[in-house]
């Protein structure tokens, strides 16, 4: 039971380049949740999913984009990266939504130059 | 939406004394209230969780302790060991959904 894992663990773009940041759970879990974590401000949503098919814009969606094909995946994208996008992100789920424990990944540091 | 406001943002305390970490929220209709603990470098986890049908829950030496009417919970750390050094954050539900984070509280503990 690997619980929550993301891919990669780091990697660095330049801007305006693509890249897909990939989050998998083995709990069979609904809900799955993209944040990211920058010095002093807590941790933010981007986007998030009540279910496979479904995507649901979070508090910071700009310039990212989500799909949820697969229950146990959750793919978060990065159409043109912008250096404002260098952060941690972290990929999340849950069985209940906002009623019971997230189960975080491991994190994937990203540097947009 | 939810709006969760954390303070202190930084918490020095020596070795075996208490520490308080508050956080106020704005959605009366808030009703799950968890704390996560963030180490260096590692991901958040769970270290307790309240619900708003009641006021306190203790594990061991950490306490949440909830105030529905004046929207604010609180983490208490009582016998702080080296150990518990780390990033703390709470959370409030928004909706059913999701969860708003406070901005976190970097908690140092002096040996």
């Amino acid at each position: 039971n690997a619980g929550v894992t993301q891919t990669p663990k780091f990697r660095v773009l330049k801007t305006g380049q693509s890249m897909t940041l990939l989050c998998a759970q083995d709990m069979n879990h609904e809900y799955m949740y993209w944040y990211r974590q920058d010095p002093g401000m807590g941790l933010r949503l981007i986007h998030y999913s009540v279910g496979e098919g479904t995507t649901a814009k979070g508090e910071v969606p700009d310039g990212y984009n989500v799909s949820r094909l697969k229950k146990q995946n959750f793919l978060l994208g990065l159409e043109s990266a912008a250096p404002s996008q260098t952060s941690v992100y972290f990929c999340a789920s849950t069985g209940q939504g906002g009623q019971e424990t997230q189960y975080f990944g491991p994190g994937t540091r990203l540097l947009v130059l | 939406g939810e709006n969760v406001e954390q303070h202190p943002s930084t918490l020095s305390v020596q070795e075996g004394d208490s520490a308080v970490i508050k956080c106020t929220y704005s959605d009366s209709a808030s009703n799950y209230f968890p704390w996560y603990k963030q180490e260096l470098g590692k991901r958040p986890q769970l270290i307790i969780d309240i619900r708003s049908n009641v006021g306190e829950k203790k594990d061991q030496r950490i306490a949440v302790t909830l105030n529905k009417t004046a929207k604010h919970f609180s983490l208490h750390i009582t016998e702080t060991q080296p150990e518990d050094s780390a990033v703390y954050f709470c959370a409030a539900n928004t909706g059913r959904r999701a969860l708003t984070f406070g901005s976190g509280t970097r908690l140092q503990v002096q040996p």
